[in-house]
């Protein structure tokens, strides 16, 4: 079956730590999406990608670094400059260009610094 | 500033009765709409969008929303709630920007169905 995988479910990490959370889909779709999730604060956008080796900035993209070197693959590393990286990670993706695509999401990864 | 806005944070409802959860948008050009749902501990799975034509779209789950531009608002509604029903809901716009298109969420509204 056709999906986004995401990796590993659950992380802990301690202070001062780079971390990658891993994103794989097999749609086909051009466009993958990185947003973070906190209670109470809906889906924030920290990283997108239209297409390979390239990627744009979200609205809170600050602590955060992508690469999109495959179209299936959109890791993203959680860095040490990141302030407050405890919360929970949804990587998307969706037909590129296209305005009325839906986007798909992955099952999440939380991410739990101590 | 292009937003969504969900002003409610909770909705509770009776099983069997209608429910309607809450959205406004603030978005220059065509609006295109979305509904999301997202179980605990979960992804977000896609319900329903409007994109042009018909106000009313129905979408999976016997779930519909109304499109109403003068009140730019996007309400989406049941008529007769389940337990299962039981989620967190949002409410998304997809924009034109830097790079393409990208996504932005409301805040959610948790809906409880109480049996």
């Amino acid at each position: 079956d056709g999906g986004i995988t995401q990796s590993p479910k659950y992380l802990f990490r301690k202070e001062g730590q780079n971390v990658t959370l891993s994103c794989e889909q097999n749609l086909n779709h051009d466009a993958m999406y990185w947003y973070r999730q906190d209670p109470g604060q809906g889906l924030r956008l920290i990283y997108y990608s239209q297409i390979v080796n390239d990627f744009q900035k979200g609205d809170i993209a600050e602590g955060y670094s992508v690469s999109r070197e495959k179209k299936e693959s959109f890791p993203l590393t959680v860095t040490s400059a990141q302030k407050n990286p405890t919360a929970f990670y949804l990587c998307a993706s969706s037909i590129v260009n296209f305005p009325t695509g839906e986007l798909f999401f992955g099952e999440g990864s939380r991410l739990t610094v101590l | 500033a292009q937003s969504v806005a969900q002003p409610e944070d909770q909705v509770n409802v009776a099983e069997g009765n209608p429910l309607t959860v809450k959205c406004t948008y603030s978005v220059s050009g065509n609006p295109y709409l979305f509904w999301y749902v997202q179980y605990p501990n979960r992804g977000l799975q896609f319900l329903l969008k409007y994109i042009t034509g018909d106000n009313l779209v129905k979408g999976s789950y016997g779930f519909e929303a109304e499109f109403n531009k003068s009140q730019t608002s996007f309400h989406l509604k049941k008529p007769s709630a389940l337990v299962s029903d039981s989620a967190l809901y949002f409410c998304a716009v997809r924009l034109d920007s830097t790079g393409g298109f990208k996504t932005i969420f409301g805040a959610g509204t948790r809906l409880f169905v109480k049996a």
